[in-house]
């Protein structure tokens, strides 16, 4: 199995720079993607193929990925940014897995 | 307007089966691959199970193969999930959700998800 570690949490003040790491063996060859899952909503892709932001999607969110960290940078952060952040990525022949998760608090 | 429209969770005791459905619109069903992920309460995401957009290939984890079994009819764009032999690990909010083109490509569009409960 590949295994995706995220912190449980990541503070940060409003208008600063959050960065929710990803890690995970040579994640670097693979593809991270990212979902924004508010309280009591369905998930929301924020970020596709290590740094792509879906249609719709503001352009403080972007992301990279290199040898075994990924990372989802938001910048700006907004009070509505509050929410579950999890990672994603296919492994194998076709074999899903996320991250545990990393609740994003704006104080 | 791309929408996905979960259906058939409800309150089941162990042992027993349950047919979740995904009804799908706003979108060329056939062409896309559908997944379900689920969400055990207070826990974060698991993929379960995905289905190719002709519905001739399927994938799941070790940890549900055997028991759920993915499904899909592309007359009635609608995506299943037949769940049996339940345990009360299985209790969560399963989701329903669109891939962006093939197989091992991002979950682009999700379904607001139907509640499973296990339990005696």
């Amino acid at each position: 199995s590949f295994v995706l570690a995220q912190p449980p949490s990541v503070s940060v003040a409003p208008g600063k720079t959050a960065r929710i790491t990803c890690g995970g063996d040579n994640i670097g060859n693979k593809h991270v993607h990212w979902y924004q899952q508010r309280p009591g909503q369905a998930p929301v892709l924020v970020i596709s193929y290590d740094d792509d932001r879906p249609s719709g999607i503001p352009e403080r969110f972007s992301g990279s990925n290199s040898e075994n960290t990924a990372t989802l940078t938001i910048s700006r952060v907004e009070a509505g940014d509050e929410a579950d952040y999890y990672c994603q990525v296919w492994y194998s022949s076709a074999e899903g897995v996320f991250g545990g998760g990393t609740k994003l608090t704006v104080l | 307007e791309v929408q996905l429209v979960e259906s058939g969770g409800g309150l089941v005791q162990p042992g027993e089966s349950l047919r979740l459905s995904c009804a799908a619109s706003g979108f060329t069903f056939s062409a896309y691959a559908l997944s379900w992920v689920r969400q055990a309460p207070g826990q974060g995401l698991e993929w379960v199970s995905t289905i190719s957009g002709s519905g001739g290939s399927t994938y799941s984890p070790d940890s549900v193969k055997g028991r759920f079994t993915i499904s899909r009819d592309n007359s009635k764009n609608t995506v299943y999930l037949q769940l049996n032999s339940l345990r009360a690990e299985d209790t969560a909010i399963y989701y329903c959700a669109k891939q962006s083109g093939g197989i091992i490509v991002p979950f682009d569009f999700w379904g607001q998800g139907t509640l499973v409960t296990v339990s005696s």
